[in-house]
């Protein structure tokens, strides 16, 4: 069974950093695409990142390029999110995916970010 | 401001059918075959419903249908049942290793 689990969200302060994992199972993940995210409180889903299998191409929502850094170790089946510069509008639960399908993604079920002081 | 545009509602009663569209441009929808529809219960994990414009998962009704023309791609569902009630995002591939998702549809079932 496919399996993506989303940790390390919490409280963090304007202009701090925090490092989401999502470990994997289940399937070869080195064979994926694997995506973030998110979901602001009230708000839609918005796309954040995308990384191929082998780590060596990746893409970016204009709103994270050059604050986010999508990345993984094949190794350990497991997908990371650095952020850094943390805005309040960052706030949201932050989903990893993987593209399971041409352009389709299968979903964890989320780590709740919150930016506040 | 999302990068797609569909309805911020839609409704049907049950056994009717509703279509939701999503209209993006000829950088993303319009370009590539790479529209997927997504259903959302509150607090749950979004599911995959359509992937390739029109393919449906293992496990997905055939009741959901999904079409493109142009720059606009719709899902149709079919047959409405009281637990399809739920969000449903559109997302298109934009090229350049970005992908975008709609706004959202708040499907009711009356």
């Amino acid at each position: 069974e496919v399996q993506l689990v989303e940790s390390g969200g919490g409280l963090v302060q304007p202009g701090g950093s925090l490092r989401l994992s999502c470990a994997a199972s289940g399937f070869t993940f080195s064979d994926y695409w694997m995506h973030w995210v998110r979901q602001a409180p009230g708000k839609g889903l918005v796309w954040v990142s995308r990384l191929n299998g082998d780590g060596s191409s990746s893409g970016y929502a204009d709103s994270v390029k050059g604050r986010f850094t999508i990345s993984r170790d094949n190794a350990k089946n497991t997908l990371y999110l650095q952020m850094n510069s943390l805005r309040a509008e960052d706030t949201a639960v932050f989903y990893c995916a993987g593209e399971f399908n041409p352009g389709g993604l299968g979903w964890g079920r989320g780590t709740l970010v919150a930016v506040s002081s | 401001q999302s990068a797609l545009t569909q309805p911020p509602s839609a409704s049907g009663s049950p056994g009717q059918s509703v279509t939701i569209s999503c209209t993006g441009t000829s950088s993303d929808v319009g370009a590539y075959k790479y529209v997927s529809w997504y259903q959302k219960h509150p607090g749950k994990a979004p599911k995959l419903m359509i992937y390739e414009v029109s393919k449906r998962p293992s496990g997905v009704p055939d009741r959901f249908s999904g079409s493109k023309s142009g720059n606009t791609a719709s899902l149709t569902v079919s047959g409405l049942q009281a637990e399809d009630e739920a969000d449903y995002y559109c997302s298109s591939y934009a090229g350049d290793n970005n992908f975008e998702f709609g706004g959202g549809t708040t499907l009711t079932v009356l």
